[in-house]
């Protein structure tokens, strides 16, 4: 059964910075792309991050570019999120997610339960 | 980047009726090479992760009930439920996946009960 179970999340200030991870399970971590979304309190979904199986091609939305690196741990199947000048719109649920087949440009079949992100002061 | 718009934001439905939610890409996400469209439709319901419904704007994930169905292609999808049912109450989202990121998700249509 795949599995993906963030954590990381927590209060921060703002300026601050936050590592998000996501461990995975269940499949051959390696093959797959894996994406961040991010969902604000009460709206909606965000496009965040993504990268490729092998961490060689990385891609991130403007929003974020800049400020937040993905990376992955192949060896032991982790994804990480390291989020630097954090502000307060980048308050939210943070997911990962698998896609349905190994390429980036996959429909999201699989998604874990989001770590929460609060940046205030 | 491409922006995804849907119509309407909310939307109330009897039970048993038919319910149908738009998403207009800013750009085709027909890949001529395969013939594909790269959209797919999610459910989200409150306290949970979005669940995939349809992708390839048509094929319904495995354990989707027959009454969701998607439809369209370039820059103009629908979503339709069939007969509404009480579990169906939820935010639905387009999202597009056409060859490079980033990504993008509509803003979400709130499904309800009339």
């Amino acid at each position: 059964e795949v599995q993906l179970v963030e954590s990381g999340g927590g209060l921060v200030q703002p300026g601050g910075s936050l590592r998000l991870s996501c461990a995975a399970s269940g499949f051959t971590f390696s093959s797959y792309a894996i994406t961040w979304v991010r969902q604000p309190p009460g709206k909606g979904l965000e496009w965040v991050s993504v990268i490729s199986g092998s961490g060689g091609t990385t891609n991130y939305a403007d929003s974020v570019k800049g400020r937040f690196t993905i990376s992955r741990d192949n060896s032991n199947n982790i994804l990480y999120l390291q989020m630097n000048s954090l502000r307060a719109e980048d308050t939210a649920l943070y997911y990962c997610a698998r896609g349905k087949v190994v390429v980036t440009a996959a429909p999201l079949g699989y998604w874990g339960q989001g770590t929460l992100v609060t940046v205030s002061s | 980047d491409i922006v995804m718009t849907q119509s309407p934001d909310s939307l109330a439905v009897s039970l048993g009726e038919r319910a149908t939610i738009n998403c207009k890409s800013s750009q085709s996400v027909l890949y001529n090479s395969n013939n594909k469209n790269y959209l797919a439709w999610y459910q989200q319901k409150p306290g949970q992760p979005p669940k995939l419904l349809i992708y390839w704007a048509s094929t319904r994930e495995s354990g989707v009930p027959d009454r969701f169905s998607g439809s369209g292609s370039g820059t103009d999808f629908t979503l339709t439920i069939s007969s509404l049912q009480a579990e169906d109450v939820a935010v639905y989202y387009c999202q597009q996946y056409y060859i490079t990121p980033p990504f993008t998700f509509g803003q979400g249509t709130k499904l309800e009960i009339k």
